[in-house]
């Protein structure tokens, strides 16, 4: 069966990078995107960035260029979000979310990591 | 942009659910929905408008075109008390959700 795996639980200060990590199982690694959504706490999904793990070619929310990077390791089928800078303003869960084929939509769910940004 | 209405909908067991999303632009059919419970990752439901996914319960519908879309939840179960959220894909691409509609036991 499908199934996202997230990194766990991360506390950093402002300023710091965080880095999450995602490894997809049940489904061949690089026929499908990965997608970073997040949730602040008490609010609504905003979605962050994806890849291409065939291509290794990513693309971002105008919100986050320059801040955000995802890249992937193909050789133990694991996606990676890193995020620079941050601020208690990053305070939030980060999901990874595999892209359906040919929808625009997020079939597959990992569990969630919530990064704390706090002095 | 996404709006969602409304942001709350109390309703009983048993009752029809009518939740409404609204695009700011003619959308390219690439529109969902999700369900969210407390402390858990969202769950696809419909996903092209009216597509449910798998595993999704037949009283789960989608509909419209255009800027206004409906998920319909025919009859309602205590299970679907939840957070519900759409989504558009735009040819960039890139992806948006709308600000949610919490759908509470009355």
């Amino acid at each position: 069966q499908v199934q996202l795996v997230q990194s766990g639980a991360d506390v950093k200060k402002p300023g710091a990078s965080v880095k999450v990590s995602c490894k997809p199982s049940g489904y061949t690694f690089t026929g499908y995107f990965i997608h970073w959504v997040r949730q602040a706490p008490g609010q609504g999904l905003e979605w962050m960035g994806r890849i291409n793990p065939n291509s290794g070619v990513a693309s971002y929310a105008d919100k986050f260029q320059g801040r955000v990077t995802v890249t992937r390791d193909t050789s133990i089928s694991t996606v990676y979000l890193d995020l620079d800078g941050l601020t208690s303003d990053d305070t939030a869960v980060y999901y990874c979310a595999r892209g359906g084929a040919g929808t625009g939509a997020f079939d597959y769910w990992g569990q969630g990591t919530l990064v704390t940004v706090s002095s | 942009v996404l709006t969602q209405s409304p942001a709350t909908l109390s309703l009983s067991p048993g009752d029809r659910a009518t939740l409404s999303c609204r695009a700011s632009e003619r959308l390219n059919n690439f529109l969902a929905w999700y369900q969210q419970k407390p402390g858990q990752a969202p769950r696809l439901l419909i996903y092209d408008v009216s597509d449910r996914a798998t595993g999704v319960p037949t009283r789960f519908s989608g509909s419209g075109s255009g800027t206004d879309y409906t998920l319909t939840i025919s009859s309602l179960e205590p299970e679907d008390f939840a957070v519900y959220y759409c989504q558009k894909r735009d040819n960039s691409p890139m992806f948006t959700f709308g600000p949610g509609t919490k759908l509470e036991i009355k």
